[in-house]
């Protein structure tokens, strides 16, 4: 079976440049979460749909950080403009409900903003 | 909101040792403790989960134990082998105060020595 999907696996760009990060979710699976791992923080969630509709956003940490959901399939988190305070593993996963059921991860995105 | 704090940060044994570590959490309403492990360059994956109506879940040489009373988790590995090195995070979830979200530990660095 497939796992969550995410594309790229590294991305390094510079200061200001717009980042989209892409998310397929296992086949199924109704909840979709974004999160961000970096040695301070440890892992946060920045943002979940369900159903294709973003239910908690109070994570994403500014306004520069955008996601969307478009349909069941596929996701997208995007920074515009892209800050070096932005370096960061950043992680799909995937559940076949918000509550009280296992996540899925992707094997994450590493991004490097110079 | 819901904290759950994890010990110890890093944990070394000797092949064929058990490990344990452990997590409390704040939220008396947490319903579901899973457990993921982290490969370098890879996403959490899921390893064993238990939910608030047991106490102990078992899974080959992998174990969890759930105290509500007091608020704590546990897992146990024996028999540890070279590939359960890893990092280790404890996460608690609850429906009545986090919406779901998985809220996680801070996570073990195990180190398993041939």
């Amino acid at each position: 079976d497939a796992g969550v999907i995410q594309s790229p696996r590294h991305e390094v760009t510079e200061m200001g440049q717009e980042v989209t990060l892409r998310c397929k979710p296992i086949s199924g699976h109704n909840s979709l979460f974004w999160y961000r791992q970096t040695m301070m923080r440890g892992l946060e969630l920045l943002i979940y749909f369900n159903n294709n509709v973003p239910i908690d956003d109070s994570g994403m940490p500014e306004d520069r950080f955008s996601a969307k959901m478009p349909n069941a399939s596929f996701s997208t988190l995007k920074i515009q403009p892209s800050e070096p305070r932005d370096s960061a593993v950043y992680f799909c996963a995937s559940s076949l409900d918000r509550v009280s059921q296992p996540q899925h991860f992707g094997d994450g995105t590493r991004l490097s903003i110079l | 909101g819901e904290n759950v704090e994890q010990h110890p940060s890093t944990l070394s044994v000797q092949e064929g040792d058990s490990a344990v570590i452990k997590c409390t959490y704040s939220d008396s309403a947490s319903n579901y403790f899973p457990w993921y492990k982290q490969e370098l360059g890879k996403g959490p994956q899921l390893i064993i989960d238990i939910r608030s109506n047991v106490g102990e879940k078992k899974d080959q040489r992998i174990a969890v134990t759930l105290n509500k009373t007091a608020k704590h988790f546990s897992l146990h590995i024996t028999e540890t082998q070279p590939e359960d090195s890893a990092v280790y995070f404890c996460a608690a979830s609850s429906l009545r105060n986090q919406g779901g979200k998985l809220i996680f530990g801070q996570g073990t660095e195990l180190s398993v020595k041939p």
